[in-house]
């Protein structure tokens, strides 16, 4: 199984800031994902980041909002940009096993926007 | 638009019971998990599904995938407390990219 870290835990911000979530992983993996999880609700894709090309946002979700960094195999970043209290959500990463037959999340990281 | 539905939304159940969680999805996929998460915590891997005709069980806790009535069930045997948590189901239609979809979620309480 895969060890996924992710800082920060959780954080407040004040609107109109902006914030960088880090997703650290013990072992090389192809895709990194990034999730978000509003309040009571389920988890929603936000986008794919491959290292070494774009990330892949899904309907919804825009680079300038959510831009991603995936500089190697082991690491990715989201930013939430220009931040509203509608983006206080829990942020989660997530990658693929190495058998391909599992997905794993990070602790993610509480965001509380005021 | 790939669509992953469960049912019930809202669960509570009396300690020694069983029940079924469903969990419905709107298109192809022979990859089907489910996830336990507990309140502001991340999400536990409870079981991985690759084909029709799948079951598995962890303890009081089985999962079946049918992928051919696109249907998923969660049972629960003889609930205890500890089981309390949110289930979620999630498919995969990545080809094994595990790039997932979740479910609406099963908020389950166990009442003593």
């Amino acid at each position: 199984s895969a060890v996924i870290s992710q800082k920060p835990s959780r954080d407040i911000c004040q609107r109109g800031t902006s914030l960088t979530i880090q997703c650290q992983v013990d072992s090389q993996v192809t895709m990194m994902f990034w999730y978000r999880q509003q309040p009571g609700q389920s988890l929603t894709l936000i986008a794919t980041a491959n290292q070494g090309s774009e990330a892949t946002y899904e309907s919804g979700f825009v680079i300038d909002k959510f831009p991603i960094s995936r500089p190697n195999l082991t690491f990715s970043t989201l930013t939430v940009s220009n931040m509203s209290p509608e983006d206080s959500s829990i942020y989660l990463c997530s990658v693929n096993g190495q058998l391909g037959t599992e997905a794993f999340f990070g602790q993610g990281t509480r965001l509380t926007v005021v | 638009e790939l669509k992953v539905e469960q049912n019930p939304l809202f669960l509570s159940m009396q300690e020694g019971k069983n029940y079924t969680i469903y969990c419905n999805y709107s298109t192809t996929s022979d990859r089907l998990y489910w996830y336990r998460q507990d309140p502001g915590k991340s999400l536990e891997s409870l079981f991985v599904l690759l084909s029709n005709g799948a079951v598995k069980q962890e303890g009081r806790l089985m999962a079946s995938l049918d992928t051919k009535a696109r249907l998923s069930t969660l049972h629960i045997t003889a609930a205890v407390h500890d089981l309390s948590a949110t289930y979620f189901c999630a498919v995969d239609v990545s080809f094994g990219n595990e790039k997932l979809t979740f479910g609406t979620g099963t908020r389950l309480t166990i009442i003593p």
